[in-house]
């Protein structure tokens, strides 16, 4: 069952400005991390933080974590045209045997306007 | 070479076609990964090797069968599939989870895009 839910789906916004996006989870994580896709394109990792951890910064991301309200939120700082992709939260999954498995959510699709 | 390399990048098949999805990784890893990425859906895995073994499969069609000869290589061999079987289909690699060394990243390949007709 999917795990981790982005909002919202779609965001659009001008360069310079920053964008925020949400994911909600529904059972305990192990860590939760962000991957970014450009149209077409392989997924890449951007950031992990665990269960024990309330923020983490990399370089214009900052991801928080809220694990009473099993709630994230990625903010890119001062977008630019190239960050335009789809952003997905991905957890660990409970229902995982083998602690390999991934949920990913559908993804915000993040449009930026020069 | 990129780290994950899949081919080919597109593929059209009729559905009693036989062919042949190939994954290779350059990074060292021993976790391999099928994800299969719908539109409008999220991310469904479907196979997961470690050390050559399957680990994890999700329910996933006998039409498609995996294939992990070696820790750097990873098929997905598909057969007598349906239109709804379109999809871009993303291999990832991965350190062993329950290992020392694990980050929890997944490296991505750019995907294969299947059309069936």
């Amino acid at each position: 069952s999917q795990q981790g839910e982005e909002d919202p789906q779609a965001l659009s916004i001008q360069e310079g400005e920053n964008a925020t996006m949400n994911c909600s989870y529904k059972t305990s994580i192990n860590n939760l991390q962000w991957y970014r896709q450009n149209s077409g394109r392989g997924l890449v990792h951007l950031i992990l933080i665990r269960s024990n951890e309330r923020e983490k910064h990399s370089g214009r991301l900052r991801v928080t974590l809220d694990t009473s309200k099993k709630s994230s939120s990625l903010l890119i700082t001062a977008s630019r045209a190239a960050d335009t992709a789809s952003y997905f939260c991905a957890t660990d999954s409970p229902n995982s045997n083998s602690g390999y498995a991934l949920n990913f959510g559908k993804g915000t699709s993040l449009l930026v306007t020069p | 070479e990129t780290g994950v390399t899949q081919t080919p990048r597109h593929l059209v098949m009729g559905m009693t076609n036989k062919k042949s999805l190939k994954c290779e990784q350059h990074l060292g890893h021993n976790a391999m990964y099928w994800y299969k990425q719908s539109a409008k859906k999220p991310l469904e895995l479907m196979f997961v090797y470690s050390l050559e073994e399957r680990v994890e499969n999700n329910s996933v069609p006998s039409r498609f069968s995996p294939e992990c000869p070696n820790s750097s290589h990873l098929f997905l061999h598909l057969h007598t599939l349906q239109p709804e079987d379109s999809a871009l289909y993303l291999c990832a690699s991965s350190q062993d989870p329950s290992g020392a060394l694990n980050t929890g990243e997944l490296f991505f390949g750019e995907g294969s895009r299947l059309t069936v007709l």
